[in-house]
């Protein structure tokens, strides 16, 4: 069954450290994995979008990593900011030509920074 | 600046109405998407349209759920008849491209309460 499974549920920072968030998946084959950044509220905004042979992607402080033999992604936030509390939501497209192909979505991971 | 509209923001209707929503994409975009949102399931794709065709909705319970595009700027999802078991948060989304790897723009959600 396709999933994808992200960790931690939840994470709670200091302004200014860095964080990592992890994505699994066992989804197979795939054509690519976003990031998205949820903010409490509001709609999901896109971070980074990597294909199957790209190894990392970067968007300001958020580094997208990708390796597509062990089936992880993180998403690395550098010199995090208060601005930076949401729900990260880590989704993947199975390969598009399949029938009745859907997106895989993640359960999210919820971010709070505090100063 | 160009963004996907959704209405209404917030609704709270009883068990057994009819719902409707409603999505204005940004303007251009081919492709349009519906999501629901819980903090059980996460997001899950309900339906998606390409130049106003559906090409999926195996997402979206057939028998009370219905997605439409009357125009190239306005997408509808109804709900009819509502269940407590729908209450969740649904975004539309759109995008230009060639079905599920578009890069999706989503709207600010409706709140959906069914009591």
């Amino acid at each position: 069954k396709n999933q994808v499974e992200q960790s931690p549920q939840s994470l709670i920072i200091l302004e200014g450290k860095n964080c990592t968030l992890q994505c699994n998946y066992t989804v197979s084959p795939f054509s690519n994995l976003r990031w998205y950044k949820q903010d409490t509220g509001r709609g999901p905004v896109s971070l980074t979008i990597m294909t199957f042979s790209e190894n990392t992607k970067s968007n300001g402080r958020y580094t997208a990593t990708l390796d597509a033999d062990t089936k992880q992604s993180s998403l690395h936030i550098t010199a995090s900011q208060l601005s930076d509390s949401a729900s990260y939501i880590c989704v993947v497209s199975p390969t598009p030509n399949q029938a009745g192909t859907a997106l895989i979505f993640g359960k999210g991971t919820t971010l709070s920074v505090s100063s | 600046d160009a963004r996907v509209t959704q209405t209404p923001r917030h609704k709270v209707t009883e068990m057994g109405q009819e719902v409707t929503m409603r999505c204005q994409p940004i303007l251009g975009h081919n492709t349009v998407f519906w999501y629901r949102q819980t903090m059980m399931q996460g997001l899950e794709l309900l339906a998606y349209f390409r130049n106003r065709a559906p090409l999926d909705d195996s997402g979206m319970p057939k028998d009370r759920f219905s997605a439409e595009m009357p125009d190239a700027t306005l997408a509808t999802l109804k709900i009819q008849p509502s269940e407590p078991r729908d209450s969740a948060v649904y975004f539309c989304a759109s995008g230009m491209g060639t079905g599920l790897n578009t890069e999706a723009f989503f709207g600010q959600g409706t709140r959906l309460t069914v009591v």
